[in-house]
């Protein structure tokens, strides 16, 4: 049973233009969140985290948004460039259980020029 | 500092063969784990291991597949006999405290 779901396989936005990524969970016991990015023939790579304390967390132009009661959280990439084009990841974890990371199956972003 | 480094990047093996992947952590970082992607779906944790011990297995589909970690460095994942339902991308990963470094990835696919 996937408890980490989301549900936009791909996602198109223009250049310079904001990019919304979303991700739901269903297990209330995660309580630490993250996004990876991944380019073709690459490994994931770590971009951004939040803890079930904040309800929003900002690394330049990647913002983290999550809403505890809705069991949803989101990404926002503000501008949008090119070479953000790649597919993320939602992953989800809990404190007692911190090594083990629970994985959406992505969402592939295209910014096009 | 090198990456987490993964061999072979592709592998296709006919059902029922033998096929062993490799990983190679981050030098240094006591924790390794193992995830498998089936196309287009999540990524799915198999395993992890602290130095050398099995900390956490729960993920391993069935027991075609053995994974091991002697010395604590290196770690192999042996799927034997391979199934059609195998296949996919076999991502490891490796960390010291916190956060995960992902290795490229080992394509697997069973004809």
């Amino acid at each position: 049973d996937q408890q980490v779901k989301q549900n936009s396989p791909s996602l198109s936005v223009q250049e310079g233009r904001i990019s919304i990524l979303n991700c739901d969970y269903t297990n209330s016991m995660f309580d630490y969140f993250l996004w990876y990015k991944k380019y073709p023939a690459e490994g994931p790579t770590f971009l951004i985290s939040i803890s079930s304390i904040k309800d929003k967390n900002e690394d330049g132009r990647f913002t983290v948004f999550l809403n505890k009661s809705a069991k949803h959280l989101s990404l926002h990439i503000v501008p949008s460039q090119p070479g953000d084009s790649a597919v993320y990841f939602c992953a989800a974890t809990t404190w007692y259980n911190f090594n083990k990371f629970y994985f959406g199956s992505g969402t592939k972003l295209n910014v096009k020029p | 500092e090198a990456g987490v480094t993964q061999f072979p990047s592709h592998s296709v093996i006919e059902k029922g063969q033998t096929v062993t992947l490799r990983c190679d952590p981050i030098s240094g970082h006591d924790n390794l784990y193992w995830y498998r992607r089936v196309m287009g779906k999540e990524i799915k944790f198999l395993l992890h291991f602290v130095k050398e011990s099995k900390q956490d297995e729960s993920g391993m589909p069935n027991n075609r597949f053995l994974a091991e970690r002697t010395g604590g460095t290196y770690s192999t994942l042996k799927v034997q006999p391979a199934e059609l339902e195998d296949s996919g991308v076999y991502f490891c990963a490796s960390s010291q405290s916190t956060g995960q470094y992902f290795g490229p990835g080992t394509r697997l696919t069973v004809t």
